[in-house]
């Protein structure tokens, strides 16, 4: 069973507009979740991370919600660029170095 | 070269054939994975080495077989695969303890074609 879930597979916006990806889980036990970046040919890389001590990290444009409550979890991107247009992981983890991924959204920021 | 380099980038390989895949990262981390990814799947973890020690195989067929003589090289040896192995094989590392707030570097992977 997917621990980890993205219902979006896909998602356009306005540059400029806010871009807003969704991410919901299903395993309490998880402590930390991440969100990767993927180009086409190329793996996925880090984008940014939380702590399930916290419910918002910000870094840059990009900034990541979490709810507990509803576990769920959201990436912000604002402004929203041309070259952010990728596909998104989220990610979690509660033992340690394994994490559980979503499928994915495929984002398209339209100049 | 830096960051994690995976070759080669395509393989097509018959089901009776056997082949390897090679991992190698230039970044000083101290575990490595190799992931799986399939059309419209989530990343699948199938080996987790730390300190080159596996110590997870996460119900992986036998056909796929690790190997990691050092800190900053990985194997996947494949055996008579079946078209359903068909997919993406990515490789990571990560540097221990700091994984679970800065996540894995990822290589570029190989594109499986099993026929």
């Amino acid at each position: 069973d997917q621990q980890v879930k993205q219902n979006s597979p896909s998602l356009s916006v306005q540059e400029g507009r806010i871009s807003i990806l969704n991410c919901d889980y299903t395993n309490s036990m998880f402590d930390y979740f991440l969100w990767y970046k993927k180009y086409p040919a190329e793996g996925p890389t880090f984008l940014i991370s939380i702590s399930s001590i916290k419910d918002k990290n910000e870094d840059g444009r990009f900034t990541v919600f979490l709810n507990k409550s509803a576990k769920h979890l959201s990436l912000h991107i604002v402004p929203s660029q041309p070259g952010d247009s990728a596909v998104y992981f989220c990610a979690a983890s509660y033992t340690g170095n394994q994490f559980y991924f979503g499928t994915g959204t495929s984002l398209t920021v339209i100049p | 070269e830096t960051g994690v380099t995976q070759t080669p980038r395509h393989l097509v390989m018959g089901m009776t054939n056997k082949k390897s895949l090679k991992c190698e990262q230039h970044l000083g981390h101290n575990a490595m994975y190799w992931y799986k990814q399939s059309a419209k799947k989530p990343l699948e973890l199938m080996f987790v080495y730390n300190f080159k020690e596996q110590t997870e195989n996460n119900s992986v067929p036998s056909r796929f077989s690790p190997e990691c003589p050092n800190s900053s090289h990985l194997f996947l040896h494949l055996h008579t695969l079946q078209p359903e192995d068909s997919a993406l094989y990515l490789c990571a590392s990560s540097q221990e303890p700091q994984v679970q707030s800065r996540g894995y570097t990822f290589g570029s992977g190989t594109r499986l074609t099993v026929v």
